[in-house]
């Protein structure tokens, strides 16, 4: 059974609007990290946002946001005020385990986001 | 913030001879490294987990001897892939995590052509 489960294999928006990109994760431990990342066309891998499953608040950092729902097990990427650079590959990404541990990451099979200018 | 460094970015090879690529932690010690292939358009696929000074951990389906990875150093792990065929051709990059594993610091990767 997939542990990291991306719905969208691509998404369209338009420039400056608000974009979900959708995330469902799977685990039995009660300690683990969500992660995004983002991927351009060049290979690089971008880290956007981090999550811990114990922390209280939703994750915030400049225009993306994740919207942590744990009792639904989602952890979806809000990007707001979408720009043409956010065009690019979206990977959504768990550690099982507490913060600390040097796990491998499980991931996502990715979402290709293109904004519309 | 932290960097790893990789290199070469790109190569390209003739079929059946070695290529190593390097990461280097450079203002941190990496006492682990992933490494990863990914096909295009496709995600992340782990090939093998490294610590340093011991042996490294492959995953299911990882021909160990064709992929050598070496993790001699904090700051250094290499990963060789020996007698390379066109199959071979991928794009490899590594990463190490954040010692709070609360991110995961990934090289620049490289583009491996086998022809």
């Amino acid at each position: 059974a997939q542990k990291i489960t991306q719905t969208q294999p691509g998404m369209f928006v338009q420039e400056k609007e608000a974009v979900t990109l959708d995330c469902t994760y799977d685990t039995s431990d009660p300690s683990y990290g969500l992660f995004w990342y983002k991927q351009p066309s060049s290979g690089e891998m971008i880290f956007l946002i981090y999550q811990g499953s114990y922390d209280q608040q939703n994750a915030t950092e400049g225009r993306y946001s994740l919207n942590f729902q744990k009792a639904r097990k989602s952890a979806n990427l809000v990007i707001s005020a979408s720009q043409l650079g956010d065009s690019a590959m979206y990977f959504c990404a768990m550690r099982e385990g507490p913060d600390g541990n040097n796990r491998k990451l499980i991931w996502g099979l990715g979402t290709s986001l293109a904004v519309n200018p | 913030g932290a960097v790893v460094s990789q290199h070469p970015s790109r190569v390209i090879c003739k079929s059946g001879t070695s290529v190593k690529i390097e990461c280097r932690s450079l203002d941190f010690q990496a006492t682990t490294m992933f490494w990863y292939r990914q096909f295009p358009k496709q995600s992340l696929m782990l090939m093998a987990t490294s610590n340093e000074g011991s042996k490294a951990t492959y995953e299911q389906g990882v021909e160990k001897d064709k992929f050598l990875i070496n993790h001699a150093s904090l700051t250094l792990s290499t990963l060789t892939v020996t007698s390379a065929h066109p199959e071979d051709s991928s794009f490899y990059i590594c990463s190490a995590p954040h010692y709070l594993n609360t991110e995961a610091f990934f090289g620049q990767g490289t583009r491996l052509t086998v022809v």
